[in-house]
């Protein structure tokens, strides 16, 4: 299977404290995605990090990428009960972009 | 902008009838996705379109399975006949891109089938 993975699977945070997840690809990349999905919506594209970048920030977010290793991670900070949802990461080198399994957020008020 | 429309949202059926979900994406994308997602598998790519055209539907399960683009502004899936095992949720998505690399994705709200 081509589908990368996300780590942990699932993940519990008190309000304001920092949530990182982590992805490992499998295929030369472009680029490499992560959405968010609430519970019972459509993905939502968070942001967007090229090959040739190693880190970017939106917000509260902040992702890296380390090619050598086909791995990104995403760090929310100062989360809130809102961020509480699904997240995924998917490779973009082609046509078509390949999610990995998601991991669940959930963050306690 | 209206974002990607999906119809219906939801849809209960019995084994064995034809389910149509139906998908507008966002005017002036080029590239059009249709993905199942389920608990167990994880969200699955079935079939994408270019320009209209199906590029690769690699993904669709088996023949009972089809999807069509009659135009940049609609996309269909039918499954025929349903199955208890299709029940999942089904999404549309569309970006727009030149050349071969694909970029955001936007999807749409999902139709949530369930087939008993």
């Amino acid at each position: 299977s081509q589908q990368g993975e996300e780590d942990p699977q699932a993940l519990s945070i008190q309000e304001g404290e920092n949530a990182t997840m982590n992805c490992s690809y499998k295929t030369s990349i472009n680029n490499l995605q992560w959405y968010r999905q609430n519970s019972g919506r459509g993905l939502v594209h968070l942001i967007l990090i090229r090959s040739n970048e190693r880190e970017k920030h939106s917000g509260r977010l902040r992702v890296t990428l380390d090619t050598s290793k086909k791995s990104s991670s995403l760090l929310i900070t100062a989360s809130r009960a809102a961020d509480t949802a699904s997240y995924f990461c998917a490779e973009g080198g082609s046509e078509k972009l390949v999610f990995g399994k998601g991991t669940k957020l959930t963050v306690n008020p | 902008d209206a974002g990607v429309i999906q119809s219906p949202r939801h849809e209960v059926t019995e084994m064995g009838q034809e389910v149509t979900l139906r998908c507008k994406p966002i005017s002036g994308h080029n590239s059009l996705f249709w993905y199942r997602q389920t608990m167990m598998r994880g969200l699955e790519l079935l079939i994408y379109f270019n320009n209209n055209v199906p590029i690769d539907d690699s993904g669709m399960p088996e023949d009972r399975f089809s999807a069509k683009m009659p135009n940049a502004s609609f996309s269909t899936l039918k499954i025929q006949p349903s199955e208890p095992r299709d029940s999942a949720v089904y999404f549309c998505a569309s970006s727009f891109g030149e050349g071969l690399i694909r970029e955001t994705q936007y999807f749409g709200p999902g139709t949530r089938l369930l087939v008993l």
